[in-house]
């Protein structure tokens, strides 16, 4: 079985501060791991996957992820947050092989603060 | 390419009312997926289909019907709405379900329930 569990359903940071975004999986064999973003009103758009190898991930908008075997973590990071990064971020995992299930945590809210 | 589309935006039914909701992809996909978002439950899958004339139950699919008569669509039926299927509602698409091939989302569909 799978699952993700996003800490915090709530961030608030400040223009410019860095931005920290936690995702915990749990996967019985070695996952894929995805961070979408959704604005206002919108659909899910894809920020960045982990597949196999290089373990800090970059993705569209300035963001990053670094896969942590040993941690089972997936955080989500930003070194300076703008006004435009207000959204609500979802962690997902898929375990590969033939399933064909994306599992989905609950969903983090980032406010930015001007 | 428009991605994926969804039909209508939004939507206002009388419990007891149907309605069928209507995906479209055109990025050739296989496999096609309807969620619902609640707020503070992240998004939780209907049903799927893994092909033309192919339907599978998800998490949570009592209440709904789904049907892939052609490649590119994928509908979602409410037969007897009720106030508990208010949500927002998105279809998603993948090329196959393994390994690190992500879903694409549509903008999703507003349904209140009344």
């Amino acid at each position: 079985a799978q699952s993700v569990t996003q800490l915090g359903s709530h961030v608030s940071v400040s223009e410019g501060a860095l931005v920290l975004l936690r995702c915990n999986y749990s996967s019985s064999v070695p996952p894929y791991l995805f961070w979408y973003v959704q604005y206002p009103n919108q659909g899910l758009q894809l920020l960045l996957k982990y597949t196999t190898g290089a373990t800090l991930v970059k993705g569209i908008n300035g963001f990053e992820a670094e896969f942590k075997k040993s941690e089972t973590s997936f955080h989500l990071t930003k070194p300076s947050a703008h006004m435009s990064d207000a959204a609500e971020y979802f962690c997902a995992v898929n375990s590969g092989g033939s399933n064909y299930k994306l599992t989905f945590g609950k969903g983090t809210l980032l406010t930015v603060n001007p | 390419n428009a991605g994926v589309t969804q039909t209508p935006k939004f939507r206002v039914l009388k419990t007891g009312q149907s309605m069928t909701l209507l995906c479209a992809q055109d990025m050739n996909h296989e496999y096609m997926y309807w969620y619902r978002q609640d707020p503070g439950m992240g998004l939780r899958l209907i049903h799927y289909s893994v092909g033309e004339g192919t339907t599978a139950k998800g998490e949570v699919p009592d209440g709904y019907n789904v049907s892939r008569l052609k490649k590119q669509n994928f509908l979602l039926g409410l037969e007897s709405a009720a106030p508990s299927q208010t949500s927002v509602y998105f279809c998603a698409s993948s090329y196959k379900p393994t390994g690190p091939n992500e879903q694409f989302f549509g903008p999703g569909t507003r349904l209140t329930v009344l």
